[in-house]
């Protein structure tokens, strides 16, 4: 079946440290593949997306991922992260199984301290 | 912008209640979903429906039904509620004939069943 593995559950960083949240996807199909954030009290929202072409995605405010193919990983990075960083994130794939839907992690909840 | 309401931040229902979620979106989207959002296990599929009056089972529909009379409504319903239904549930949608380009989040209602 298929399945989306975020590892770390829990990170606790300070603002400036450099950030890496593992996602690793089991999938046979075409991948694309998606990393959502949801702030405190906030929508879930689209951080950043994989359809095709160059495997390092940027995304918005300074996220960026790159898919390695040979490793299944989709790891989401930031060089300096900001207390406002602190929230929820989720790795996602999209799927076909006849309909096309999305299948998530488990999340990973980032604190940044001051 | 998308707008994906949910029609209540916070519920509260009895053990056995029938209990009515509402999620309208404003966008013409073609596809709907609904998920529930518990600690430690993510975001799980519980219906999704592709057009008007279609509906598909997710991952996790046992205690569940849906309803989507109309394109931009789509109603999850708890024929019974239990207690292991107290969770976050998030409606989303997404643009696409049968495609996901990329899912838009309601707020979530947290409903709690006692």
């Amino acid at each position: 079946a298929q399945s989306v593995s975020q590892h770390n559950h829990h990170v606790i960083l300070s603002e400036a440290a450099s950030l890496e949240l593992g996602c690793n996807y089991s999938y046979g199909g075409t991948v694309n593949l998606f990393w959502y954030v949801q702030y405190p009290g906030q929508h879930l929202q689209l951080l950043l997306k994989y359809f095709s072409g160059d495997p390092l995605v940027k995304g918005i405010k300074g996220f960026e991922a790159e898919f390695i193919k040979s490793k299944f990983s989709f790891n989401l990075r930031k060089p300096s992260v900001q207390w406002s960083d602190t929230a929820e994130y989720f790795c996602a794939v999209r799927v076909n199984t006849g309909f096309q839907k999305l299948v998530f992690g488990t999340g990973t909840r980032l604190l940044v301290s001051p | 912008d998308v707008k994906v309401t949910q029609s209540s931040r916070y519920l509260v229902k009895r053990t056995g209640e029938k209990v009515f979620l509402e999620c309208v979106q404003d966008m013409d989207h073609e596809n709907m979903f609904w998920y529930r959002q518990d600690p430690g296990l993510g975001l799980r599929l519980i219906y999704f429906s592709y057009d008007v009056k279609m509906k598909e089972k997710g991952d996790i529909p046992e205690g569940y039904s849906v309803s989507r009379e109309k394109k931009e409504r789509f109603s999850l319903i708890l024929e019974s509620a239990s207690t292991n239904q107290t969770s976050m549930y998030l409606c989303a949608s997404s643009w696409g004939d049968r495609v996901i380009h990329e899912q838009y989040f309601g707020p979530g209602t947290r409903l709690t069943v006692t």
